[in-house]
């Protein structure tokens, strides 16, 4: 069964630094990645997803993925952090498609100014 | 608004009642799915449809809670005799699901928070 690990369950930067949060993935068969952002009380956005066309996804926001299939790895980054960009982060993978979806434990960002 | 929505958004009951939950899923979306989520975890999966269908149950979806997609449109998630241990955020996604390309995501609720005391 494919699954995902977010390392680091929280991840603090300072306004205007990169942001890299970090997930590794376990799939028996080429992986759907995706990326969810969740903002208080609320629901998840759908950032950005792989789905084989191209390994480097650019998604909403500013953010982008980069799958590694060497390295079982879909990292998330931000070249500047804004302060609006502090939320919980969830990756997610899926090996049918998107229906099966199994997410990772979240990552909370915290943005200093 | 055209993303989906749910009702209600918060719900506060007593241990042992019955609370029933409404999802409107995006309407060209033919799938439809239930996930829990508790506090400082990631969503768990718990049923999907794909229009009236109900064509997977997690283990976790004991058999105090039922699913409906009556006409393959909107959805209710009922919890009979609710436990402390029921108290999450119960979270309605849907998507479109075709015979080729995608996939295309899946797109949330706000969510139905409940607490049971």
């Amino acid at each position: 069964a494919q699954s995902v690990t977010q390392l680091g369950s929280h991840v603090s930067v300072s306004e205007g630094a990169l942001v890299l949060l970090r997930c590794n993935y376990s799939s028996s068969v080429p992986p759907y990645l995706f990326w969810y952002v969740q903002y208080p009380n609320q629901g998840l956005q759908l950032l950005l997803k792989y789905t084989s066309a191209a390994t480097l996804v650019k998604g909403i926001n500013g953010f982008e993925a980069e799958f590694k299939k060497s390295e079982t790895s879909f990292h998330l980054t931000k070249p500047s952090a804004h302060m609006s960009d502090a939320a919980e982060y969830f990756c997610a993978v899926s090996d049918n498609g998107g229906n099966d979806m199994r997410f990772g434990a979240g990552t909370r960002l915290t943005v200093k100014p | 608004d055209t993303g989906v929505s749910q009702d209600p958004r918060h719900k506060i009951t007593k241990r042992g009642q019955n609370v029933t939950f409404r999802c409107d899923p995006i309407s060209e979306h033919n799938r439809l799915y239930w996930y829990r989520q508790t506090l400082g975890q990631g969503p768990e999966f718990l049923t999907y449809f794909q229009n009236e269908a109900q064509l997977e149950k997690s283990r976790l979806l004991s058999d105090r809670f039922s699913a409906e997609r009556p006409k393959g449109s909107f959805s209710t998630l009922e919890i009979q005799r609710t436990e402390q241990g029921d108290s999450a955020m119960y979270l309605c996604a849907s998507s479109l699901a075709r015979a080729s390309g995608g996939p295309w995501g899946q797109f949330f609720g706000p969510g139905t928070r409940l607490t049971v005391l």
